[in-house]
């Protein structure tokens, strides 16, 4: 059971806008940044998101971030095709002193 | 741009070690950390633990008694190395490198690592 809570799935019709969320704690949401993750079929989660809400460059600006408390969101608008993939979130986690991800989110673009 | 290479046998007996290697390029090697990561098949991520420059570790708990990692400078290198597997440590594995000032991340292409006899 990972630590940090994401939905299995979520799914869009292309051009709509979709949130996936990261439930998480104190030790690690609370008080620590957010990275989100792209993973597409076959290939390496590759960072879409940088503390909370920061893209790295190259990184289309429909893609957003966000946190409040012990929650993050990923948000993603004018949903396209490509976007296809698994996402991941992680934070680094006090307790742990280390990196906690969530269990993923499929994405499916109908 | 920093590239991660890894290299690595794709199948361990039980009970026996698992090593990995991954190559650094592109990039200060000095101003990064480094994490393995692995991810069994259909499952999440799981942090296995990052080593710095210093060559300081922290590993993950579940797995402090059969990982360790270790740096080689003059190849710009990381290893893994997970002793006494079993079929639980099949999955994919990563390394990846996390900027000092930016925190930012590549990742390497990912090894299959199957444990079986």
């Amino acid at each position: 059971q990972p630590d940090l809570t994401q939905p299995p799935s979520a799914s869009g019709t292309p051009g709509q806008r979709v949130t996936i969320s990261c439930s998480g704690s104190a030790s690690n949401i609370g008080n620590n940044a957010v990275n989100w993750y792209q993973q597409l079929p076959g290939a390496a989660p590759k960072v879409l998101i940088l503390n909370d809400n920061q893209r790295p460059s190259g990184v289309p600006g429909r893609f957003s971030g966000s946190r409040s408390g012990t929650s993050a969101s990923l948000a993603i608008s004018g949903l396209q095709s490509e976007d296809e993939a698994d996402y991941h979130c992680a934070s680094w986690d006090d307790t742990l002193d280390g990196w906690l991800f969530g269990g993923g989110t499929k994405l499916t673009v109908l | 741009q920093v590239q991660l290479q890894q290299s690595g046998p794709g199948l361990v007996q039980p009970s026996e070690t698992l090593s990995l290697t991954c190559t650094f390029s592109g990039g200060a090697f000095n101003s990064h950390y480094y994490m393995w990561i692995r991810q069994p098949a259909g499952k999440a991520l799981e942090w296995l633990g990052h080593i710095r420059y210093s060559g300081r570790v922290n590993f993950n708990p579940s797995l402090r008694s059969r990982i360790n990692m270790s740096i080689d400078k003059s190849k710009q290198q990381i290893s893994l190395e997970l002793t006494s597997v079993t079929a639980a440590d099949t999955a994919l594995y990563y390394c990846a490198s996390s900027g000092l000032l930016t925190g930012n991340q590549a990742w390497g292409q990912g090894t299959v690592v199957r444990v079986s006899s």
